[in-house]
């Protein structure tokens, strides 16, 4: 069974930029999640999709951060314009149905923003 | 007040003893406790869960649970170097959202001496 994968795995951008994360969660697992790690700082939850909907965005920092899980497979998570605070690793995890299943995660995405 | 807590460390032990990793959390009415264990530049990868008060044990593992003094902690039998990583202590805490957000400490870092 293939686990969560994610894309890229690093980017750099310049300040005012635009950057898409891609999350392939694993197949038939209907929570996906997003997190970040700004560095020295702890996991912090951003949103949370059950399928296609949803759940809880109350962990995404601002406007400038849009998440989509279209048709509740893979999800995008989109920065738009990208800041230097915005810089860190953005995690996804997902889990089966239910909110006690651990959650599994992927690489990260290492995003860099100079 | 952090909502789940541990001490960052470093945290040394010999090769061969016992690794105890504590952690503290806020919510009383958390039910769900989770341990991950994550290598440099990798993914956290899910090692322990508990959801009732006592001992739960899997191979060298055990994890421990106590409600009551909001309180779940991690004993390593026969450390390997091999265990050497951050130890994250995660917590489903109730989110104002309506739902449940796994919410991480900072982590400890393990490092087992040959």
């Amino acid at each position: 069974e293939a686990g969560v994968t994610q894309f890229p795995s690093h980017s750099v951008i310049e300040k005012g930029q635009t950057v898409t994360l891609r999350c392939d969660p694993i197949s038939g697992h209907d929570n996906l999640y997003w997190y970040r790690r700004v560095m020295g700082k702890e996991i912090k939850f951003l949103l949370h999709f059950v399928k296609e909907s949803k759940q809880d965005e109350s962990g995404m920092p601002n406007n400038r951060f849009l998440a989509e899980r279209t048709g509740g497979t893979y999800s995008t998570l989109k920065v738009q314009p990208a800041e230097l605070e915005d810089s860190g690793v953005y995690f996804c995890a997902s889990s089966p149905t239910g909110t006690d299943s651990p959650l599994h995660f992927g690489n990260g995405t290492r995003l860099t923003v100079t | 007040q952090k909502e789940v807590e541990q001490n960052s460390g470093p945290l040394s032990v010999p090769e061969g003893a016992i690794a105890s990793l504590n952690c503290t959390y806020s919510d009383r009415g958390s039910q769900s406790f989770f341990w991950y264990r994550q290598y440099s530049g990798k993914s956290p990868e899910l090692i322990m869960f508990i959801y009732s008060n006592g001992d739960k044990e899997d191979g060298r593992f055990t994890a421990q649970l106590n409600k009551a003094s909001q309180y779940v902690s991690l004993l390593i039998r026969d450390s390997q170097p091999s265990d050497s990583a951050t130890y994250l202590c995660a917590v489903n805490i109730h989110s104002g959202a309506g739902s449940y957000q796994l919410t991480f400490g900072k982590g400890t870092k393990l490092s087992v001496i040959p």
